[in-house]
């Protein structure tokens, strides 16, 4: 069974507009830490965003956001203001269990382009 | 430079030809992973290391890879005897343990003809 969900597999946003990239995932612990990455074509992988699953606020880098549901199991990353720069592969991604067990599942992506 | 590295960062070889491939992590770095990432997917984690240590391996590492990280500084990947589906990037990772986030180097990228 997939772990962690992305449906969307290409988005389009407008310069300067907000969008949402959805992400969901299956687990059966209650401690977990979810993440976001950026790819650009030139390959290299960027953490972008982390959530714990004990953190009672959403986490918030810079225009990078995470909606938290934990009920819902998702974890959609909102970029705020989008920038041509922006145009990447997204990636959503979860390590199941406490920090000291390692193992980093990722999700299938989401292509972003932003259109000037 | 005092990110991830990986070397050679481009590789085309023959089918059943032997590969090995380089990373050297950041230096202060403790645990160090490696991943396969094939077109249009997500990252597949492969193994990880703490300092000298192989800790886990995935079912997708077969007995064909290996994987070693002597010292517990820079690791080598080894794939012996590659087919035309071991064609991928594969990336190397490290952090600290404790951290959360894992820097990633600019991959390996092999072609098998």
């Amino acid at each position: 069974a997939q772990k962690i969900t992305q449906t969307q597999p290409g988005m389009f946003v407008q310069e300067k507009e907000a969008v949402t990239l959805d992400c969901t995932y299956d687990t059966s612990d209650q401690s977990y830490g979810l993440f976001w990455y950026k790819q650009p074509s030139s390959g290299e992988m960027i953490f972008l965003i982390y959530q714990g699953s004990y953190d009672e606020q959403n986490a918030t880098e810079g225009r990078y956001s995470l909606n938290f549901q934990k009920a819902r199991k998702s974890a959609n990353l909102v970029i705020s203001a989008s920038q041509l720069g922006d145009s990447a592969m997204y990636f959503c991604a979860m390590r199941e269990g406490r920090t000291s067990y390692d193992k980093v599942i990722f999700g299938p992506g989401t292509s972003l382009s932003v259109i000037p | 430079d005092t990110g991830v590295s990986q070397n050679p960062r481009h590789k085309i070889t023959k089918r059943g030809q032997n590969v090995t491939f380089r990373c050297d992590p950041i230096s202060e770095h403790n645990r160090l992973y490696w991943y396969r990432q094939t077109l249009g997917q997500g990252p597949e984690f492969l193994t990880y290391f703490q300092n000298e240590a192989q800790l886990e391996k995935s079912r997708l590492l077969s007995d064909r890879f290996s994987a070693e990280r002597p010292k517990g500084s820079f690791s080598t990947l080894e794939i012996q005897r590659t087919e035309q589906g071991d064609s991928a990037m594969y990336l190397c990772a490290s952090k600290l343990a404790g951290n959360n986030e894992q820097f990633f180097g600019p991959g390996t990228r092999l072609t098998v003809l």
